[in-house]
């Protein structure tokens, strides 16, 4: 079946630094690839919609200039949270999709800021 | 509108019994309902969908059974099995390449 890989599956590292995300998916062209957050015991929470070659489409709340999404290819898209500080520490997981079928989630990476 | 409301928040299940958690939403648009089942650590994997056009989808020991008039959907497991036990989400979409709006998960614990 379709896979979509995530990487880095775990970073650590200091305050202020920026972090980048990498969202691959492996056996089919991913038109439209998502962003979610999770917190501990919650539900997934959409944070920006891409679909290849065009801007990011932010929901509510979510600030573009923290997390930035390129979705340069129909195979890959990456998330970077800038000037990461503790409260962005979080699981974050990308989906990828396209119209012949459902998206397929990566394995998620979580970041922790210290 | 857009709210996917899912019960119950967590379920406690003897090995060989059935879970049952069951969905609700409001928007009549919604054409496409899937099931992901997430264990600690890892991202949501698809279970088992269904679309509006049929009452019931069964692949092996999962079923979706989906009331169109209610709007309401649900997931039975039969013979659950510790293996089983992992939070589920259901979720509800217009298709496939679009985004879908989640529940807040049911946490299954299936008892050895």
């Amino acid at each position: 079946g379709a896979v979509v890989s995530q990487h880095p599956s775990w970073v650590i590292c200091k305050s202020g630094t920026s972090v980048k995300i990498e969202c691959r998916s492996l056996d089919f062209q991913a038109t439209t690839m998502f962003w979610y957050r999770q917190f501990p015991k919650q539900s997934l929470m959409l944070m920006a919609t891409s679909n290849e070659g065009s801007k990011a489409t932010y929901e509510q709340g979510v600030e573009k200039d923290k997390f930035l999404i390129n979705h340069a290819s129909l195979t890959l898209s990456t998330l970077t949270v800038t000037s990461a500080h503790p409260e962005d520490s979080s699981f974050y997981i990308c989906s990828a999709g396209d119209p012949n079928q459902p998206q397929h989630f990566g394995d998620g990476t979580r970041l922790s800021i210290l | 509108q857009q709210q996917v409301k899912q019960s119950p928040q967590s379920l406690i299940v003897q090995k060989g019994g059935i879970s049952i958690i069951n969905c609700a939403y409001e928007n009549t648009a919604f054409d496409y309902f899937p099931w992901y089942q997430q264990f600690p650590g890892k991202g949501p994997a698809l279970l088992i969908a269904i679309r509006p056009d049929v009452s019931e989808k069964k692949e092996g020991r999962f079923t979706i059974s989906f009331n169109k008039s209610a709007k309401q959907f649900s997931l039975h497991i039969m013979d659950s099995q510790p293996g089983d036990s992992a939070t589920y989400f259901c979720a509800a979409g217009r298709n496939y390449g679009q985004n879908f709006v989640f529940g807040p998960g049911t946490r299954l614990s299936v008892l050895p």
